[in-house]
């Protein structure tokens, strides 16, 4: 069993939709990111959470540590919020730069 | 200036060929990272640079040669690649190794080994 669970695998949505993905884990954690990766391309960091919930514009992060679970919310979703979508837990005593990451939601965003 | 910016974007190198490639941050950071991330595959660990030193080597094979010269710069040197060593190879930078909340990737080289 992965040690990082993201579910949906795969997402498709209708511009303007509610779109939620979900994150597991099963270690002790010091923090939690949220990644975007559009194709060919360099990721970018939308959060960093070790507890409670961030919002920055139309993304919504919010983290549950006794259940070990995080979510990725995104409000009025657009064609151009496709991408993957990765979950990377830093596991507590971890060797630094070491994140341990989720297979990645893949989202698309029909028009 | 927020950015770390990799160079260059796409590479095609034959198995007998040296080439190198370049991460720069100017945030300040003084942890940098290399990673290399195998199509629909999350991004692989491969080294860690902590105030221009070496810290993590996450056994990687000699053909590949990371260098720090300064606290903007990481190079990543690539002699004698195989087929299987073609992949994306991104950069991140963080303030320190211990602190990654601010963690910023570059957009990656791509990089082809015939």
């Amino acid at each position: 069993k992965n040690e990082v669970e993201q579910s949906p695998q795969n997402l498709t949505a209708q511009e303007g939709e509610f779109i939620t993905i979900n994150c597991s884990y099963s270690v002790g954690i010091s923090a939690l990111h949220w990644l975007q990766q559009h194709p060919g391309g360099g990721i970018v960091s939308l959060f960093m959470l070790s507890s409670g919930k961030k919002k920055h514009g139309r993304l919504i992060a919010t983290i549950n540590i006794q259940e070990k679970h995080s979510s990725l919310h995104i409000t009025a979703s657009h064609p151009r919020d496709s991408a993957v979508y990765i979950c990377a837990v830093m596991n507590y005593g971890g060797s630094q730069g070491n994140l341990i990451f989720g297979k990645g939601t893949k989202l698309s965003v029909k028009p | 200036d927020t950015e770390v910016t990799q160079t260059p974007k796409h590479l095609v190198m034959g198995m007998t060929n040296k080439k190198s490639l370049k991460c720069e941050q100017h945030m300040g950071h003084r942890a940098m990272y290399w990673y290399k991330q195998k199509a629909k595959k999350p991004p692989e660990l491969m080294f860690v640079y902590s105030y221009e030193k070496l810290s993590i080597n996450e056994s990687v094979p000699s053909r590949f040669s990371p260098e720090c010269p300064n606290s903007s710069l990481l190079n990543l040197h690539l002699h004698a690649l195989q087929p299987e060593d073609s992949a994306l190879y991104l950069c991140a930078s963080s303030p320190s190794p211990g602190n990654m909340g601010k963690l910023f990737f570059g957009s990656g080289t791509q990089l082809s080994v015939l």
